[in-house]
């Protein structure tokens, strides 16, 4: 069962910010977060992940609450490029399994 | 440096029928796992590979089994093919060192 909630889809304005939301109130101490992004019909792409630090690499930045229950995915300037199904993901400790949920489909507009 | 390549790309079969999937993992990586993706759904977890053995598995029937080989490739079989296994099939590898899963670009199954 996927232990991540996520809006169904949002919206963005080209060059704004885009600030997905992600909910795992269950994950535990040694689970990372994963964000993987998925463009039609291709294979999932990597774009960043944490444990309990916030993160920014040339992507996006992640920032997760303190409580670790939360996190958001931040694409600093949003391009067209970037419409696509956002999968925010719980890592299982000590394995490369990776549990997906349904995903966030931003639509990115001009 | 080639990334994960799956083949074929497409595949249409005949239910009842069995198939046979391959991947080869990005260079320096060890561990495959494949996963099903049915249309509009996230990819759901079938099992994953590391030295030649099934490290893990996901709720998938026995119909479904897999093998990799000494240069780390590997194979996805299904058995006797229904309807519902139509999807997109994709394979993920990964390394010790780099903890990230790199995805092919997947396999579309079509049972008929």
């Amino acid at each position: 069962d996927a232990k991540t909630t996520q809006p169904p889809s949002m919206d963005c304005a080209e060059g704004r910010a885009a600030n997905l939301p992600c909910n795992h109130s269950t994950i535990s101490g040694n689970e990372y977060v994963y964000w993987y992004r998925q463009i039609h019909s291709q294979g999932p792409q990597y774009i960043i992940h944490g444990l309990k630090n916030n993160e920014t690499n040339e992507m996006a930045s992640l920032i997760i609450t303190e409580d670790r229950k939360s996190s958001t995915l931040i694409l600093p300037h949003a391009t067209l490029r970037d419409t696509a199904v956002y999968y925010c993901i719980v890592r299982v400790a000590d394995t490369d399994k990776l549990i997906f949920g349904t995903g966030t489909r931003l639509q990115v507009f001009p | 440096d080639a990334g994960v390549t799956q083949s074929p790309t497409h595949l249409i079969k005949t239910r009842g029928q069995q198939v046979t999937l391959r991947c080869s993992p990005k260079s320096g990586h060890d561990t495959v796992s494949w996963y099903q993706q049915a249309l509009g759904q996230g990819p759901q977890f079938i099992f994953q590979y590391y030295e030649e053995e099934e490290r893990q598995r996901g709720n998938f029937p026995d119909r479904f089994s897999g093998h990799q080989f000494p240069n780390y490739s590997s194979e996805l079989n299904v058995n006797a093919l229904l309807l519902g296994d139509s999807a997109l099939y994709l394979c993920a590898s990964s390394g010790r060192s780099a903890r990230r899963a790199f995805f092919g670009q997947g396999t579309r199954l079509t049972v008929v």
